[in-house]
């Protein structure tokens, strides 16, 4: 059974830090890990999704890496701003039975300080 | 790019009672959709996998007659909570995607829905 773990749950910084959010899974039988944010009593919002056979994706202020190897993927964000402040979540998708089989992890609360 | 829309997003309803949540892609054909539960401060689990025309797949712990899906449009797929308790109160989530089947690295992005919130009194 996949398990997906995400460290630190919460995080607090001030602006314009640069930080990293961990996400770890046990199968490393994935076809694409996928980062999300979701604000307070809202839906998920898709940040980044890299496939299998690549290793990061960029977008703006964000950059994730996958290795599939060591199970482990990352999210870097740059020069945070409080807009930023949410709950970050790693998604891993993997096929199963012929249809996709996604495993969230256990989240990062980030809030930054202005 | 692919929308999923869910409605309403948020209903609040007495012990009892039937709820329905409908998920709808705006401007693609979903074959096949998913719903998710997400408990306060807890991550989302997967209910449901349903494909359009066929019956839904439930994950292991979930009641498939108090959680009904029916998926009968490519466009739009419903859960219904039958006989609402205040424990089924939770955030809802489906998102919906264009390939159930072989992998498809153009296609088969999940694209999730903004949550239907549910208070059961």
């Amino acid at each position: 059974k996949q398990e997906v773990t995400q460290i630190p749950a919460a995080l607090s910084v001030p602006e314009g830090e640069n930080l990293v959010l961990n996400c770890s899974f046990t199968d490393s039988a994935i076809y694409n890990l996928q980062w999300f944010r979701q604000d307070p009593g809202k839906g998920l919002t898709s940040l980044l999704l890299i496939q299998s056979s690549q290793r990061e994706q960029t977008s703006g202020r964000l950059n994730a890496s996958l290795d599939k190897s060591s199970g482990r993927s990352t999210l870097y964000i740059a020069a945070s701003q409080p807009g930023d402040s949410a709950t970050y979540l790693c998604a891993v998708i993997r096929f199963s039975g012929g249809y996709q089989k996604v495993t969230f992890g256990t989240g990062t609360k980030l809030q930054v300080i202005p | 790019g692919a929308v999923v829309s869910q409605h309403p997003s948020w209903v609040i309803c007495k012990s009892g009672t039937s709820v329905k949540i409908e998920c709808r892609s705006l401007d693609f054909q979903a074959t096949t959709m998913f719903w998710y539960r997400q408990f306060p401060k807890q991550s989302l689990m997967l209910m449901a996998t349903s494909n359009e025309g066929s019956k839904a797949t439930y994950e292991q712990g979930v009641e498939k007659d108090k959680f009904l899906i029916n998926h009968a449009s490519l466009t739009l797929s419903t859960l219904t909570v039958t006989s609402a308790h205040p424990e089924d109160s939770s955030f809802y989530i489906c998102s919906a995607t264009t390939s159930g089947g072989s992998p498809s690295p153009y296609t088969d992005t999940q694209y999730f829905g903004p949550g239907t919130r549910l208070t059961v009194l």
